[in-house]
């Protein structure tokens, strides 16, 4: 069962537009909810994290948007840039449970000049 | 401050062969993480290292299998290799008490053939 369901799969934004990745997850134990960005041939790099006791988070130009009595959580990011470019992954982790982070299958953003 | 570095790169194995894959924390990280990450989907947790001891573990078979050393740096170990375990294998360090905070490596692209 995958704990994490991440869409859309795939997405192309414009220079200047506003990117949105969604997220849900089923496990109501979960505490911490981050965004990793990955580019080709790296490893994940920790973009913004949540925890369920704000709605919102803001980090320049990206924002994670949580709903908990929903199951979901989004990024936002503003002012899309050919930068951003790059394979997002949300996550979700359980503060007794350490480390072990469920992720979902990834959103490959495109950005176009 | 060093990051977390994995090693070999890339590595070619055949099927039925063993493969043992590095990895160094992050300074003064005391927890490791390793992850497979097949091509095109999120990492899967396979197993975490806390003190010298494995701290959870994800739905892998025991041909994985692990260790970590009192310097905080851990191998990651496969038997029996499969086509399945063709993947890139990332390691991650942390914190205990950072709450969740983890740091991914670059990984090690493993090609089985």
């Amino acid at each position: 069962q995958q704990q994490v369901k991440q869409s859309p799969q795939s997405l192309i934004v414009q220079k200047g537009g506003i990117s949105i990745i969604n997220c849900a997850y089923e496990n109501t134990a979960f505490d911490y909810f981050p965004w990793y960005q990955q580019f080709p041939g790296k490893g994940p790099a920790l973009l913004i994290a949540i925890r369920p006791d704000v709605s919102e988070k803001k980090e320049g130009r990206f924002t994670i948007s949580f709903n908990k009595s929903a199951k979901q959580f989004s990024l936002h990011i503003m002012d899309s840039q050919p930068g951003d470019s790059a394979t997002y992954f949300c996550a979700a982790s359980k503060e007794n449970n350490f480390n072990k982070f469920y992720f979902g299958s990834g959103t490959k953003l495109n950005v176009k000049p | 401050e060093t990051g977390v570095t994995q090693s070999p790169t890339h590595l070619i194995k055949t099927r039925g062969q063993q493969v043992t894959l590095r990895c160094s924390s992050q300074s003064g990280h005391n927890t490791v993480s390793w992850y497979q990450q097949a091509l095109g989907q999120g990492p899967q947790f396979i197993f975490q290292y806390y003190r010298e001891e494995e701290n959870g573990r994800g739905n892998f078979p025991p041909r994985f299998s692990g260790l970590q050393f009192p310097n905080y740096s851990s191998e990651l170990n496969v038997n029996a290799l499969e086509l399945d375990d063709s993947a890139l294998y990332l390691c991650a360090s942390s914190l205990v008490s950072s709450y969740n905070e983890q740091f991914f490596g670059p990984g090690t692209r493993l090609t089985v053939l």
